[in-house]
C-alpha cells in the first residue's frame, strides 16, 4: 500500500521557469512532511520540511504549500536552474512512531 | 562535519553469494536507518536502529537479511544468500534522535548477476 503518491514521474522546465511537485499522503498521524533532493550516484539530501501547523514555508528559491484538509502538499522551485536538475522525493512522517514513507520520486530537467 | 560513511560505495556479486554493506553514521546520531532504494523508486525502509536496538525491522525480510549496529555506532547490513532481485541501493541514514532529520549516505549499489 503506498501511502504517499508523487506526481508527475517526470518535468521538463525551462530555465527560470517555476517547477511545481505534488505530493499526497493517506495516513493523518503523519506530522512532518520533507522532501529531498537526490543526484545521481548520491543519497538523498533533505532539502526543506514542512509541520502541518503551517501552511507554507520558504527557503530560497524553495517553498513548500501544505493543504492538511486535502491531505496534500507540494514544492514550487522558483527561478529553476540547470543545477536543479536531479530527483526529487517526497516523504511523510510521524513524529510519533511511524517511519518516513517516500514517494516515487519525480526526475526534474531544468533546460537553458 | 563529516556526513554518514558507507562502504563498499559498489559491489558486483553472484546469486547464492553473501554481502555486507557497512555504515558509520554522523557522531553524535543515536538512530540509524538502512533503507533499500530500487531504481526509478523511493527509499524504502529496512531497519531502523535507536542506539543498539533495532526498533522497526518489519520490512527486513529476515530469512535472508540480518544487521547489526554494536556499540550503537557503526551498523553492518547482510544478505545471505543474495538473490537477483536483491540489486538495488542500499542507503543508510541517520538522524540525532527519533524521528528527527534524517541525513544519507552515499549508497552502495548491489549488482547480483
Amino acid at each position: 500500500q503506498q501511502q504517499v503518491k508523487q506526481s508527475p514521474q517526470s518535468l521538463i522546465v525551462q530555465k527560470g521557469g517555476i517547477p511545481i511537485i505534488n505530493c499526497a499522503y493517506e495516513n493523518t498521524a503523519f506530522d512532518y512532511f520533507p522532501w529531498y533532493q537526490q543526484f545521481p550516484g548520491k543519497g538523498p539530501a533533505l532539502l526543506i520540511a514542512i509541520r502541518p501547523d503551517v501552511s507554507e514555508k520558504k527557503e530560497g528559491r524553495f517553498t513548500i504549500s501544505f493543504n492538511k484538509s486535502a491531505k496534500q502538499f507540494s514544492l514550487h522551485i522558483m527561478d529553476s536552474q540547470p543545477g536543479d536538475s536531479a530527483t526529487y522525493f517526497c516523504a511523510a512522517g510521524s513524529s510519533g512512531n511511524t517511519p518516513l514513507v517516500f514517494g516515487k520520486g519525480t526526475r526534474l530537467s531544468v533546460i537553458a | 562535519e563529516a556526513g554518514v560513511v558507507q562502504s563498499p560505495r559498489y559491489k558486483i556479486i553472484e546469486k547464492k553469494q553473501p554481502v555486507a554493506f557497512w555504515c558509520n553514521p554522523i557522531s553524535g546520531h543515536n538512530t540509524l536507518y538502512w533503507y533499500r532504494q530500487n531504481l526509478g523508486q523511493g527509499p524504502e525502509l529496512l531497519i531502523r536502529y535507536e542506539n543498539e536496538e533495532a526498533v522497526d525491522d518489519s520490512q527486513l525480510p529476515k530469512d535472508r537479511f540480518s544487521a547489526e549496529r554494536l556499540k550503537g555506532v557503526d551498523s553492518t547490513l547482510k544478505i545471505q544468500p543474495a538473490e537477483l532481485g536483491d540489486s538495488a541501493v542500499y542507503l543508510c541514514a541517520s538522524s540525532l534522535e527519533g524521528l528527527g532529520e534524517q541525513y544519507f549516505g552515499p549508497g552502495t549499489r548491489l549488482t547480483v548477476t
